[in-house]
């Protein structure tokens, strides 16, 4: 089944630290891919998406993620994590040619030690 | 801009109830997004709208669930009755452009936390 899967729930990094988050796919073409960062009690932001191109794209708020083809990922990064990143991140996916419909990962909560 | 508004932002109601979610898109935006938010199931798009016309529903969980979009400023999404499992977040997200690309960014509301007892 067509799935996008984020296989940490929950990951904890000091401030300072880089980050990774994961995401994966499962589709049968490359499906256009997004980054979607919650702050509590808040809606959506997108961070960053990439449709076709130079697989290493850039977001905002110093975040970048790469696509590879490869290994059916788009895993999100960002050199020196700030206190402020501290949230919930989403990847999602529109696949290519088809539905309109925009699935999410379940998301991962990112925690930033002092 | 004011961005998405959704109203009311809490809601708490007694099972067999109506609820009643309300949604103002940004201005000269014209597609339109309801999703429901749970730990077990995530991010689930329910259904959307483009220029006020629904394009798949195919997300509604059942009967019980109904949206409208009346016009190009307004859309509500209602529960009746109301069940406990239906409790959620519920956002709803517009853009100005059609097609796969309306996704390239959508811009969310606050949500409505609906909590059925």
């Amino acid at each position: 089944a067509q799935s996008v899967t984020q296989p940490d729930i929950h990951i904890t990094v000091s401030e300072g630290a880089s980050l990774e988050l994961r995401c994966n796919y499962s589709y049968g073409a490359t499906p256009y891919l997004f980054w979607y960062v919650q702050s509590p009690g808040q809606g959506l932001q997108l961070l960053l998406k990439y449709f076709s191109g130079d697989t290493l794209v850039q977001g905002i708020k110093g975040f970048e993620a790469e696509f590879k083809r490869s290994q059916s990922s788009f895993n999100l990064r960002k050199p020196s994590v700030h206190w402020s990143d501290a949230a919930e991140y989403f990847c999602a996916v529109v696949l290519q040619g088809g539905s309109e419909k925009l699935v999410f990962g379940k998301g991962t909560k990112l925690t930033v030690n002092p | 801009d004011a961005g998405v508004i959704q109203s009311p932002r809490h809601e708490v109601t007694e099972m067999g109830q109506e609820v009643t979610l309300r949604c103002k898109p940004i201005s000269g935006h014209n597609s339109l997004f309801w999703y429901r938010q749970t730990m077990m199931r995530g991010l689930e798009l329910l259904i959307y709208f483009n220029n006020n016309v629904p394009i798949d529903d195919s997300g509604m969980p059942e009967d019980r669930f109904s949206a409208k979009m009346p016009n190009a400023s307004f859309s509500t999404l209602k529960i009746q009755p109301s069940e406990p499992r239906d409790s959620a977040v519920y956002f709803c997200a517009s853009n100005k452009i059609q097609g796969v690309r309306a996704n390239e960014k959508l811009f969310f509301g606050s949500g409505t936390q609906l909590s059925v007892l």
